[in-house]
């Protein structure tokens, strides 16, 4: 089945830092989406991105489906964003998510 | 208010007992679905349904049963089979159905211990 690895695993910022999540990916997907967890557990949508570059407030993410790999930018990080971050793939009826990155940011 | 609802939050169960988890949405969404997630790691897909009466095996269904006799429900079942059943459980919705889906939106999830 498809590969999923984020990077990296851990991530410590200081408020008001900015950021680069990744996501690649070994096969062919046609829809890739990104989460954030809060620490209650809740998977929240942040991104439906099959490609292409989308954009809401300081998050934006980038897939590149051609090259296997999508990125999600955090700007300006505040300590609301801590948690963890999830990308799940979906080949065509096949679903997997990374292992997600786990998100620090500090005051 | 839509949205998807697990219940209950928290569940105890006792080893060698059935327990089913409920998963309802009023998204009027066609696909359903189950997934696991153990500490410190990513989600795994148990079950999913695409249409009221089917529903597909995921990576690690072994020792879990669902049913989908109506739209909005999506019952799990953890079975006395499943040999490692401590976990997180949340129950996702999305619009289109596999493989042509749309954005999966989850539910609060379930804590399962066993005793």
């Amino acid at each position: 089945g498809i590969q999923v690895e984020q990077s990296p695993p851990d991530l410590i910022l200081q408020e008001g830092a900015n950021s680069t999540l990744r996501c690649n990916f070994s096969d062919s997907v046609n829809n890739l989406q990104w989460f954030h967890q809060n620490p209650w557990g809740q998977l929240i949508n942040l991104f439906y991105i099959p490609s292409g570059t989308k954009q809401n407030g300081r998050l934006s993410a980038t897939t590149v489906a051609t090259e296997r790999y999508s990125l999600l930018y955090i700007s300006s990080s505040q300590t609301t964003d801590s948690g963890v971050y999830f990308c799940l793939t979906d080949s065509w009826g096949k679903f997997q998510f990374g292992a997600g990155t786990q998100v620090v940011v500090t005051p | 208010d839509g949205g998807i609802t697990q219940s209950p939050k928290y569940l105890f169960r006792k080893e060698g007992q059935n327990v089913t988890l409920s998963c309802e949405q009023n998204l009027n969404h066609d696909a359903m679905y189950w997934y696991r997630q153990d500490p410190g790691q990513g989600l795994r897909l148990i079950y999913y349904s695409q249409i009221v009466n089917d529903f597909q095996k995921g990576d690690i269904a072994e020792g879990y049963s669902v049913s989908r006799e109506k739209k909005e429900s999506f019952p799990l079942t953890v079975t006395s089979a499943q040999k490692n059943p401590t976990a997180f459980y949340l129950c996702a919705s999305s619009m289109g159905r596999p493989p042509s889906t749309d954005t999966q939106y989850f539910g609060p999830g379930t804590r399962l211990t066993v005793l």
